[in-house]
């Protein structure tokens, strides 16, 4: 089946430095990859939709100076959250899709525990 | 659906008993709606989509629910299991409008032996 790893699973930064996330569809090209971010006990919130070779579209709220994504190959998109504050303390997951398939053929990662001190 | 919650319901079953969990989207213009389990510090997980043409769609185990008219969409889990304890997310998608997932507020399931 079709696997997404993200890395780091976990990690903990001080205020005010710069976190990159990593996301990776290992056996399928993915040509969009979509972020989430989901706070404790709450949904997962779409934080933005990049697709292969072009900017990224970020939802209405996400600062997209401060959550740059890059999704530079079929295989790889990065989040990086530049000057991180503890109320960037999330779960960040990605997920991923090949276009022309079925609308639920979406995988997602495993997520990033991300911890700002 | 509404995705904006700060406390996740939780519905509690024993073990063995039939579970069924419910959900409220929002966007009439949805055409997918899938359900997902998530454990805890993992991602979610598919379990079961259904097409907005149809109103009934079975699994193993599960059968999905649909009623446009309402907006409701319901997981059905046949005979419980430990296993299932998670949280429940239903995710809707407009794929006239790209296929981001906007998600449900989810519910916490608990299996009591």
């Amino acid at each position: 089946g079709a696997v997404v790893s993200q890395h780091p699973s976990r990690v903990i930064c001080k205020s005010g430095t710069s976190v990159k996330i990593e996301c990776r569809s290992l056996d399928f090209q993915a040509t969009t990859m979509f972020w989430y971010r989901q706070f404790p006990k709450q949904s997962l919130m779409l934080m933005a939709t990049s697709n292969e070779g072009s900017k990224a579209t970020y939802e209405q709220g996400v600062e997209k100076d401060k959550f740059l994504i890059n999704h530079a190959s079929l295989t790889l998109s990065t989040l990086t959250v530049t000057s991180a504050h503890p109320e960037d303390s999330s779960f960040y997951i990605c997920s991923a899709r090949t276009s022309g398939r079925a609308a639920g053929e979406q995988y997602f990662g495993p997520g990033t525990r991300l911890t700002v001190t | 659906g509404e995705s904006v919650g700060l406390h996740l319901p939780t519905l509690s079953v024993q073990e063995g008993d039939n579970s069924i969990i419910n959900c409220a989207y929002s966007n009439s213009a949805s055409d997918y709606f899938i359900w997902y389990k998530q454990e805890s510090g993992k991602g979610p997980q598919f379990i079961i989509d259904i097409r907005s043409n149809m109103d009934k769609r079975q699994g193993q185990r599960v059968t999905v629910l649909l009623n446009k008219t309402v907006k409701h969409l319901s997981l059905q889990i046949a005979a419980t299991q430990p296993g299932d304890s998670a949280v429940y997310f239903c995710a809707e998608i407009n794929s006239n409008s790209g296929y981001a997932l906007n998600f449900g507020k989810g519910t916490s399931l608990l299996v009591t032996p």
